[in-house]
């Protein structure tokens, strides 16, 4: 079965503050990993996906990184309108199902 | 439509009632997602239609739910006979190809079951 782990639960930062996020993952050949982010009251809203091991992308302040076990998700300077749940996501290879399995997310709070 | 519609916005209902929640994808996307989301889990697939089929119902969690979308467009879920454990947000996602690539999420029906 797919898993997914996300670490920590929730995060408070000052403004300014770098950090990261962790998503760790066990899947049954990897076919992809995405992030999104969620804001209350909404749907998410993707960010990113990543196919392979060493693969890196880059937007605003938000940088992602695969490992064959893990998914990092580096945030450089926030601000508070980084302010979010992140969530993480993995789909399996090889056909079959083509629901993505997700994470429960990070609550991030950015202080001013 | 500019994204995803989903309606109603949110749903109350009391247990044992049928409720049917819709979702209008944006224009031209093949590929339509349900997703449940419960207080402090993650978002749990549903179903995956590709056009007017649905190649995919192994998330569905009983056979109280079911899904149907119609000219490759709206597609409707429906939960019969509900029960308390059915609430949760119910989010409709689109993506233009079946890669499951870019999905897009509507805002969800928050359904509560009293």
């Amino acid at each position: 079965e797919d898993q997914v782990t996300q670490s920590p639960e929730a995060l408070r930062l000052q403004e300014g503050e770098s950090s990261s996020l962790n998503c760790s993952y066990t899947v049954s050949g990897l076919r992809g990993l995405f992030w999104y982010r969620q804001d209350p009251g909404k749907g998410p809203e993707f960010l990113f996906t990543l196919y392979s091991a060493g693969e890196e992308k880059e937007k605003e302040r938000l940088k992602a990184t695969l490992t064959k076990k893990e998914s990092f998700l580096h945030i450089t300077a926030p601000k508070p309108e980084d302010s979010a749940t992140y969530l993480c996501a993995v789909q399996r290879g090889g056909g079959g199902a083509d629901g993505l399995t997700f994470g429960k997310g990070t609550h991030l709070i950015i202080q001013p | 439509g500019a994204g995803v519609s989903q309606s109603p916005s949110n749903k109350v209902t009391e247990k044992g009632k049928d409720v049917e929640l819709r979702c209008d994808p944006i224009s031209g996307h093949t590929a339509l997602y349900w997703y449940r989301q419960s207080l402090g889990q993650g978002l749990e697939f549903l179903i995956y239609f590709q056009g007017n089929s649905a190649p995919d119902k192994s998330g569905l969690p009983s056979d109280r739910f079911s899904a149907e979308r119609t000219g490759g467009s709206v597609s409707t879920l429906t939960i019969q006979r509900t029960q308390q454990e059915d609430s949760a947000v119910y989010l409709c996602a689109s993506s233009l190809l079946q890669s499951n690539e870019k999905l897009f999420f509507g805002s969800g029906t928050q359904l509560s079951v009293l």
